[in-house]
């Protein structure tokens, strides 16, 4: 059971847009000092960094990648999809109460 | 460009202690917690803990009783020891880089990963 929560599974068609949800607490995504960051996962490989100050993109991340946060949620957006953005994509920020790096469960991307 | 090299037994008897090591190559040792994350066949990620040149160590907390950390900075190479290995311990397990400025940290480079599985 994951602190942060995602949906397990989401799916649109090529050069459409996507969200991706991830809902927290108040000791984690509500605290304005725990910033969000989410990653990308293709399978057997480790993740990469996509969005990280919740919504700050590394170099070479394409803008079509886009964070936001409110309240105790935080969402990663994705547009104009591609087949090779088929991944898992997961979450994560700290935990005030837990002291600790929490992450949400992932959530697996489709493109039909 | 930063890399993280990785290594360790990859097949454990339960209740041994599973051991890894980080190779830290290019860039600073220095002003970052240097991480492991562990991903069991199928699922999520979870943070087993840091741990930083200037001596803090940070664990999770379900596994604090039984994780051992430490730091080499003349090889700038990191360490995990997670003692008691029981089949839930099978897992991926990844060196990881947490990038923080100030409050705002991220996980900015990661090592290959390591398949340990724990089985008699």
């Amino acid at each position: 059971q994951s602190v942060l929560t995602q949906p397990p599974s989401v799916s649109a068609a090529p050069g459409q847009k996507v969200t991706i949800s991830c809902s927290g607490s108040n000791s984690n995504i509500g605290n304005n000092y725990n910033y969000v960051s989410w990653y990308q996962q293709f399978p057997g490989t480790a993740p990469k960094l996509l969005i990280y100050e919740n919504d700050k993109r590394p170099s070479g991340i394409p803008d079509r990648f886009s964070g936001s946060k409110s309240g105790t949620s935080a969402t990663l957006g994705i547009t104009g999809l591609q087949t090779g953005d088929e991944a898992d994509y997961y979450c994560g920020t700290w935990d005030s109460s837990l002291s600790a790096v929490v992450f949400g469960g992932g959530t697996k991307l489709t493109v039909l | 460009q930063v890399q993280l090299q990785q290594w360790g037994a990859r097949l454990l008897k339960p209740s041994e202690t599973l051991s890894l090591t980080c190779a830290v190559y290019v860039g600073s040792f220095s002003g970052y917690y240097w991480t492991w994350i562990r991903q069991p066949p199928g699922k999520g990620l979870e943070w087993i803990g840091e741990i930083n040149d200037s001596g803090t160590i940070n664990y999770h907390p379900s596994l604090k009783s039984r994780v051992t950390l430490s730091l080499d900075t003349s090889k700038n190479q990191f360490s995990l020891k997670l003692t008691s290995g029981t089949a839930a311990d099978t897992a991926v397990y990844y060196c990881a880089r947490r990038n923080c400025g100030g409050d705002n940290c991220r996980f900015d480079y990661w090592g290959q990963g390591t398949l340990v599985t724990v089985s008699s």
